[in-house]
């Protein structure tokens, strides 16, 4: 079974600073998505990684993917406050046997203060 | 281009009774999927259509649990009797391939009482 595991699942940080956000899971994978959300809305596409050593900018995020360490990163770098909002990684197996959906990380809600 | 819309937003209804949600995805994509977020779990994947075809149900907890696509446009999933542990935001999302970037909808609140 695929285990999807964010952390932290919770982070505070003054504008300006830079910080990361890590997703491992636990079985091989063919393809991770990180996700915005913010409250009562849809889950807005960010990143979609694919092969291993993606990397992947927009803006003041970047995102990468090492399917040796099945671990991603979603980088933060001089954060405002627009920011703010819960992210989630999502990881699709590529195992077979009806493993269609993706399994997803608790999310991590992060508040960026001015 | 619309995107991936729900109705309704939100639904409140009593144990026992029959809710159902529909679902239309971004025009021209094939693959459409429901989750579910129950309070304070992870988002869970419910089922996937590939057009009008169930490709994989395995996240359906139960068959009181009903997704139909006829004629692979939009998407309705039935909920038949309610219970308490129903009560969640079920999203739907789309997509044109399988790997591609899948897009979401705003999600419906079902609150069973």
């Amino acid at each position: 079974e695929l285990k999807v595991e964010q952390n932290p699942l919770f982070l505070s940080m003054q504008e300006g600073k830079n910080y990361t956000i890590y997703c491992n899971y636990s079985t091989t994978s063919d393809r991770l998505y990180w996700y915005r959300q913010d409250p009562g809305k849809s889950l807005e596409s960010l990143f979609v990684l694919l092969s291993n050593g993606a990397v992947k900018q927009e803006g003041r995020l970047m995102a990468s993917l090492d399917t040796k360490a099945r671990l991603s990163t979603l980088h933060i770098t001089a954060a405002v406050h627009d920011l703010s909002a819960t992210y989630f990684c999502a990881v699709g197996s590529n195992s077979g046997g009806g493993a269609d959906g993706l399994t997803f990380g608790k999310g991590t809600h992060l508040i960026i203060q001015p | 281009e619309a995107g991936v819309t729900q109705f309704p937003s939100h639904s409140v209804i009593e144990k026992g009774q029959t809710v159902t949600l529909r679902c239309d995805p971004i025009s021209g994509h094939d693959n459409l999927y429901w989750y579910r977020r129950v309070m304070g779990k992870e988002i869970k994947f419910l089922l996937h259509f590939v057009k009008e075809s169930k490709q994989d149900e395995s996240g359906m907890p139960n068959n009181r649990f009903l997704a139909e696509r006829t004629g692979g446009t939009y998407s309705t999933l039935k909920v038949q009797p309610a219970e308490l542990e129903d009560s969640g935001v079920y999203f739907c999302a789309s997509s044109q391939m399988r790997t591609g970037e899948l897009f979401f909808g705003e999600g419906s609140r079902l609150t069973v009482l």
